[in-house]
């Protein structure tokens, strides 16, 4: 079946840094695949999302690309904030249906 | 905005006891879900439905049931609660096939 792999966190960064997530996944057919945040107490927003191959998802300073030779939309930014602390979740939704398959979450904490 | 609203955001509950979880969307969506979240193991899917009076299990549905009379409320029911479902549950929506899913804020159930 489908799934999603996230690199393991946490994931500690000082201000300014810049930021990697990687998520590889397995699935048949064309998936649209997304990135979600959660930030403390809250449940999950939509970061961006990508729906087919070569696709660039973008918002809020943070960028991913549909790469379907290599299976991965690894999550980007260039300087991260103190205010981007908060679990990223890597996601598919498979190309028959509407249900999300979901990685583990990345755990970030960005310091001053 | 998409409003998903889930009413209870922190349950505490004794084991053996029924439990009824609510989730209300304003949009008019046509699919709407159940996840569980637990640390390290991401969003699990426990039912979704795509119509009313409609279900589908999902990866985890043993020891749960979904109701959706209603097109905007889909509810979750835990028919015995035991220690091994407390957890976060999240309610989501989305219009229809391969459309963004939107999520609510969760609902935190401790079963003591």
């Amino acid at each position: 079946g489908d799934s999603v792999t996230q690199m393991e966190g946490p994931v500690t960064l000082s201000e300014e840094a810049f930021l990697t997530i990687n998520c590889t996944y397995t699935a048949t057919g064309y998936p649209s695949l997304f990135w979600y945040v959660q930030y403390p107490g809250e449940g999950l927003q939509l970061l961006l999302k990508a729906t087919k191959a070569d696709d660039k998802g973008s918002n809020k300073g943070f960028e991913a690309t549909y790469r379907k030779e290599t299976t991965s939309f690894h999550l980007e930014k260039g300087s991260v904030q103190v205010s981007d602390s908060a679990v990223y979740f890597c996601a598919l939704q498979e190309t028959s249906g509407s249900r999300l398959t979901f990685g583990e979450g990345t755990q970030l904490t960005v310091n001053p | 905005d998409v409003k998903v609203t889930q009413s209870s955001r922190y349950l505490v509950k004794r084991t053996g006891e029924k439990v009824f979880l609510e989730c209300v969307q304003d949009m008019d969506h046509e699919n709407m879900f159940w996840y569980r979240q637990d640390p390290g193991l991401g969003l699990r899917l426990i039912y979704f439905s795509y119509d009313v009076k409609m279900k589908e299990k999902g990866d985890i549905p043993e020891g749960y049931s979904v109701s959706r009379e209603k097109k905007e409320r889909f509810s979750l029911i835990l028919e015995s609660a035991s220690t091994n479902q407390t957890s976060m549950y999240l309610c989501a929506s989305s219009p229809g096939l391969r459309n963004t899913i939107y999520f609510g804020e969760g609902s935190w159930l401790t079963v003591v």
